[in-house]
């Protein structure tokens, strides 16, 4: 099992609807989880980070997390052209320090 | 916000030659830093994390005198790639961890062609 698992999709969704992109992670003490945003040909551009269980609003972004399952997802409501893009789920595994590790990342497509 | 600074965005270089590629974070004092590579349409891979006034440590299958990373202050970090190859081409990028919030910055990545 990968330590950090995405569907690399792409996911398409037409404007003004909710995207939901989804993570798991395979260590169950994992404390610190960050959603990033990555257009093509350019650096990863934080949008969110969580700690705790539950949901954590920013904007159109909610986060949520889910220690049991081992989950947590990324929601952008009202879903705009703009926000193509690829996004990577990161985590802060036990043991790494501050060392991130990524999944491979979801491509959305926002399709007018 | 934070902001990370990378220089240059973009270098061509003969084969044999070294390139130098400069982190630099810009608002706030990094004591670790990170370097990462990626290559077209797959995710970020780790090279080796570069602590403040102590050698950098490296990940599994890099090759530390290939990638010489200094971090000689608390805002910047430098990556030499030396006696650079065709295959060494790619997206090359740093990251700074502010520890106040415990979150990574990334900076703007360094692509790397090697003629």
């Amino acid at each position: 099992q990968k330590e950090v698992e995405q569907n690399s999709g792409p996911l398409s969704v037409p404007e003004g609807a909710i995207a939901s992109l989804n993570c798991t992670y395979s260590d169950r003490v994992s404390q610190s989880f960050f959603w990033y945003r990555q257009y093509s040909g350019k650096s990863p551009e934080l949008i969110m980070s969580i700690y705790s269980n539950g949901d954590k609003e920013d904007g159109r972004f909610t986060a949520q997390l889910n220690k049991a399952s081992q989950y947590v997802s990324l929601l952008i409501r009202d879903s705009q052209p703009s926000d193509s893009a690829t996004y990577l789920c990161a985590v802060i595994l036990t043991g790494g320090g501050n060392k991130l590790t990524f999944g491979t990342g979801t491509q959305l497509k926002v399709e007018l | 916000g934070a902001v990370v600074s990378q220089h240059p965005s973009r270098v061509i270089c003969k084969s044999g030659t070294s390139v130098k590629i400069e982190c630099r974070s810009l608002d706030f004092q990094a004591t670790t830093m990170f370097w990462y590579r990626q290559f077209p349409k797959q995710s970020l891979m780790l090279m080796a994390t570069s602590n403040e006034g102590s050698k950098a440590t490296y990940e599994q299958g890099v090759e530390k005198d290939k990638f010489l990373i200094n971090h000689a202050s608390l805002t910047l970090s430098t990556l030499t790639v030396t006696s650079a190859h065709p295959e060494d081409s790619s997206f090359y990028i740093c990251s700074a961890f502010r520890a106040v919030t415990g979150e990574l910055f990334f900076g703007e990545g360094s692509r790397l062609t090697v003629l």
